[in-house]
């Protein structure tokens, strides 16, 4: 099955910061998605990006299909974005089909 | 608009008990998917519910089953707990290529 490799795996960052998470996987994906679990838990859809680039206020990805890797950009950064930062891809046609996570990567934002 | 609604929240059983967890899609979406999330791991896929049936199934023994409504909503079943299947349970909804949305998850404890 697909692998996902994320890095780094911890970050730890003064706030005001800049970021780059990268997420790097083992075959071709018809989805990939980016969450960020919060400390209580809940995780939450931050990008649908399967391809290309795309920009949410602070944040942004790009993600580059043929060389199978996606990166999440985290500018400004406040101590709200602390958590985990999950990367999911999946080859199936159907969505939701056998969704592979990543490790993961561990954001602390310092005051 | 309610997103995916899972309940209850936390649950605390003994080994060899069973255990069922419940879920509501978010309006509109038809499909259901369960992932088990360790501490400290991503989550990992169980299986996927569309139109009543179990779709794809993911590296889990059969002791877990599930079921889905026809108002799409799903449970999750779990027989003969084991210590190993303490864990934050994740439910997701999707519909047709659109991304899937989290619910907030069961927390489920086993003594």
């Amino acid at each position: 099955g697909i692998q996902v490799e994320q890095s780094p795996p911890d970050l730890i960052l003064q706030e005001g910061a800049n970021s780059t998470l990268r997420c790097n996987f083992s075959d071709s994906v018809n989805n990939l998605q980016w969450f960020h679990q919060n400390p209580w838990g809940q995780l939450i859809n931050l990008f649908y990006i399967p391809s290309g680039t795309k920009q949410n206020g602070r944040l942004s990805a790009t993600t580059v299909a043929t060389e199978r890797y996606s990166l999440l950009y985290i500018s400004s950064s406040q101590t709200t974005d602390s958590g985990v930062y999950f990367c999911a891809v999946e080859k199936g046609v159907n969505y939701g089909q056998n969704f592979v996570f990543g490790p993961g990567t561990r954001l602390s934002v310092l005051p | 608009d309610a997103g995916v609604t899972q309940s209850p929240t936390h649950l605390i059983k003994t080994r060899g008990q069973q255990v069922t967890l419940r879920c509501s899609p978010k309006s509109g979406h038809d499909t259901v998917s369960w992932y088990q999330q360790a501490l400290g791991q991503g989550p990992q896929f169980i299986f996927q519910y569309y139109e009543e049936e179990e779709r794809q199934r993911g590296n889990f023994p059969d002791r877990f089953s599930g079921h889905q409504f026809p108002n799409y909503s799903s449970e999750l079943n779990v027989n003969a707990l084991l210590l190993g299947d303490s864990a934050l349970y994740l439910c997701a909804s999707s519909y047709r290529r659109q991304p899937q949305h989290f619910g907030d998850g069961t927390r489920l404890s086993i003594l």
